[in-house]
């Protein structure tokens, strides 16, 4: 079946900087995408979500945009933390009702 | 506080010997989730259920079994557990239906079959 992929297993940035984690999906008739961050040892939480009916999203410090064009979500971190370096996973769901498939997720270190 | 327990944490077994790691949520969530997580594979869904006696199987089933006899619970049974079940597991919940698809995790079993 198709699924959720991220262009970049790993993304590096220096603290205080922007991060965009990126993510492309396949299926053009999912309906609603997720973005989860992982810490070490700890299950997945959720960040943001957002409808297939919006093309942007705000949250605290984060930012989701999506592209149905290309059908690409992407995760905007405003001045990014050191306690911000995990692991990002995006989702998709195909329709109401059904699960939500993950992508393989991008690893954020934060260096001070 | 709203939660989704696993229990053990960490398991070391050997193949064949029987096994559950036993998941349960305190949010009256109709829908229930496994998932094994593998390094360079994400998430993968093993079962799942929609409510209390329904469950179905996710993309990776093999080798497991569930059940859902009460709605705060659901086992996840590993008959006779091979090495290739080495897996970090997570258990995850939500409110079936509704506007979001927000999952809830739990914090992960890892589980290791020699």
């Amino acid at each position: 079946g198709e699924s959720v992929g991220l262009h970049l297993p790993t993304l590096s940035v220096q603290e205080g900087d922007n991060s965009i984690i990126n993510c492309a999906y396949s299926n053009s008739a999912s309906d609603y995408f997720i973005w989860y961050k992982q810490e070490s040892g700890k299950g997945p939480q959720f960040i943001i979500d957002i409808r297939s009916n919006m093309d942007k999203r705000q949250g605290q410090r984060v930012t989701v945009l999506l592209n149905k064009t290309v059908k690409h979500l992407s995760l905007q971190i405003a001045a990014t933390q050191p306690g911000d370096s995990a692991v990002y996973f995006c989702a998709e769901r195909w329709k109401a009702g059904t699960a939500l498939i993950f992508g393989k997720g991008t690893t954020l270190s934060v260096s001070s | 506080e709203a939660q989704v327990t696993q229990n053990p944490r960490y398991l070391i077994t050997v193949t064949g010997k029987k096994l559950t790691v036993t998941c349960s949520q305190n949010m009256n969530h109709e829908y229930m989730s496994w998932y094994r997580q593998d390094p360079g594979l994400g998430l993968r869904q093993i079962y799942y259920s929609m409510n209390v006696e329904v469950t179905d199987k996710g993309d990776v089933p093999e080798g497991y079994k569930v059940s859902r006899k009460e709605k705060r619970n659901f086992p996840l049974i590993l008959e006779s557990p091979s090495p290739n079940q080495t897996s970090l597991y997570f258990c995850a919940s939500k409110q079936y239906g509704g506007n979001t698809g927000e999952l809830f995790f739990g914090e992960g079993s890892r589980l290791t079959v020699l």
